[in-house]
């Protein structure tokens, strides 16, 4: 089963509003990463967050981490029509090399 | 930095043909990841190597699907043969695990279409 499932499924906002996008995970872990797929095109790393943070900031981007909760938020503020992409979030247990990413989020930002 | 290279970008084929895709890792990195992705089963990993040798293969979907990793800078995943439910879009990815948190760099992907 997936580590990573995001939540909603698909987000559809106006520009300028704020997106925010869920994820919960099953297992512990060492860091969560939040990664963007604009279509046709490969994932990109957006934030990570360590299992010891409870909230990071990058730009517009906003991650909280609830280890008790096993869950995750990714918040993008003011949102663009260019951030229209997918969204996945991908655990790291530490155990190996590998990450588990979820299904992702399908976000669609109306001009 | 060029980033993680793949080839070829598209490769469409016919039922029964062997496809070989390749993946140039970014240099210094000594990991390296083989994904597919599709929309029924989203991204899956199929099989990673650290340092050229293959860790888990358990992604692998059957005997058709081989990858190999003769050094540091080439993989290759090879499907031989070839079946319509194959198609897919291929990512390769690749990390530096001599950083504690492994950030993954991926490939613009090859799309396979199995006719």
């Amino acid at each position: 089963s997936q580590q990573g499932e995001e939540d909603p499924q698909a987000l559809s906002i106006q520009e300028g509003e704020n997106a925010t996008m869920n994820c919960s995970y099953k297992t512990s872990i060492n860091n969560l990463q939040w990664y963007r797929q604009n279509s046709g095109r490969g994932l990109v790393h957006l934030i990570l967050i360590r299992s010891n943070e409870r909230e990071k900031h990058s730009g517009r981007l906003r991650v909280t981490l609830d280890t008790s909760k096993k869950s995750s938020s990714l918040l993008i503020t003011a949102s663009r029509a260019a951030d229209t992409a997918s969204y996945f979030c991908a655990t790291y247990t530490g155990a190996n090399s590998k990450l588990t990413f979820g299904k992702g989020i399908t976000l669609s930002v109306r001009p | 930095d060029a980033g993680v290279i793949q080839s070829p970008r598209h490769e469409v084929t016919e039922m029964g043909q062997e496809v070989t895709l390749r993946c140039k890792p970014i240099s210094g990195h000594n990991s390296l990841f083989w994904y597919r992705q599709t929309m029924m089963r989203g991204l899956e990993l199929l099989i990673y190597f650290n340092n050229n040798v293959p860790i888990d293969d358990s992604g692998m979907p059957e005997d058709r699907f081989s990858a190999k990793m003769p050094n540091a800078s080439f993989s290759t995943l090879k499907i031989q043969p070839s079946e319509p439910r194959d198609s897919a879009v291929y990512f390769c990815a690749s990390s530096s695990s001599g950083t504690r948190y492994n950030e993954q760099f991926f490939g613009p992907g090859t799309r396979l279409t199995v006719l």
